[in-house]
């Protein structure tokens, strides 16, 4: 109930192209699903995140698409660059619950070739 | 943002010997979170920390190996107890946002054990 699944565990890109992760979460209760990006040797920086009352949610080169009914949400990274070269985790949580107790995925593994 | 410093960033430590980590926050916050990063794994929550209580501990990690100070509400330490090489990770702080968005993390301490 509270597993998040993440695919794939690595990702090879050109400079340019689109880069696409997605995850899928199997508890109901779960009302908010962030993305984490990770450079080696620091700590998992908040990337960006969305509410289940809306599907899709754009900043910049980072869209978040939301499938409610599939339980399933996805990162997509446009015009990808070297620089998106990170680790890239997903996770589930409730909003409302106290701690911040986020279930993440196993992460994927970012390569934008230049 | 909270703006988290953790102490130490890296340390190197011999099997049965114990290493505590600090965690400060440029803000008051009610709770704060230490994760654990297994080596190219994903994050998992060792235990909450409420100012003013006892930590509330995950299923898989106890008191006596892990022991929490929470002081005051800007600061927290995490004691890795009798320390074998399985206890290599990366340890994590992480806190809340005021403004409502979740879990800020440090940039963590990666500890290997000999």
């Amino acid at each position: 109930q509270q597993q998040v699944k993440q695919s794939p565990q690595s990702l090879i890109v050109q400079k340019g192209g689109i880069s696409i992760i997605n995850c899928a979460y199997e508890n109901t209760a779960f009302d908010y699903f962030p993305w984490y990006q990770q450079f080696p040797g620091k700590g998992p920086a908040l990337l960006i995140a969305i509410r289940p009352d809306v599907s899709e949610k754009k900043e910049g080169r980072f869209t978040i698409s939301f499938n409610k009914s599939a339980k399933q949400f996805s990162l997509h990274i446009m015009d990808s660059q070297p620089g998106d070269s990170a680790t890239y985790f997903c996770a589930a949580g409730g909003w409302e619950t106290s701690g911040s107790r986020l279930t993440f995925g196993e992460g994927t593994q970012l390569t934008v070739n230049p | 943002s909270a703006v988290i410093s953790q102490k130490p960033s890296r340390d190197i430590c011999q099997r049965g010997t114990s290493l505590t980590i600090q965690c400060q926050v440029d803000s008051q916050v009610t709770m704060m979170f230490w994760y654990r990063q297994q080596p190219g794994q994903s994050l998992t929550l060792i235990a909450t920390a409420n100012q003013g209580s006892e930590a509330t501990y995950e299923s898989g990690f106890v008191i006596d190996k892990f022991p929490i100070s929470r002081p005051n509400l800007t600061f927290s330490t995490l004691t890795v107890s009798n320390m074998s090489p399985e206890d290599s990770s990366i340890y994590l702080c992480s806190v809340d946002s005021r403004r409502g968005e979740k879990l800020f993390f440090g940039s963590g301490t990666q500890l290997s054990v000999l």
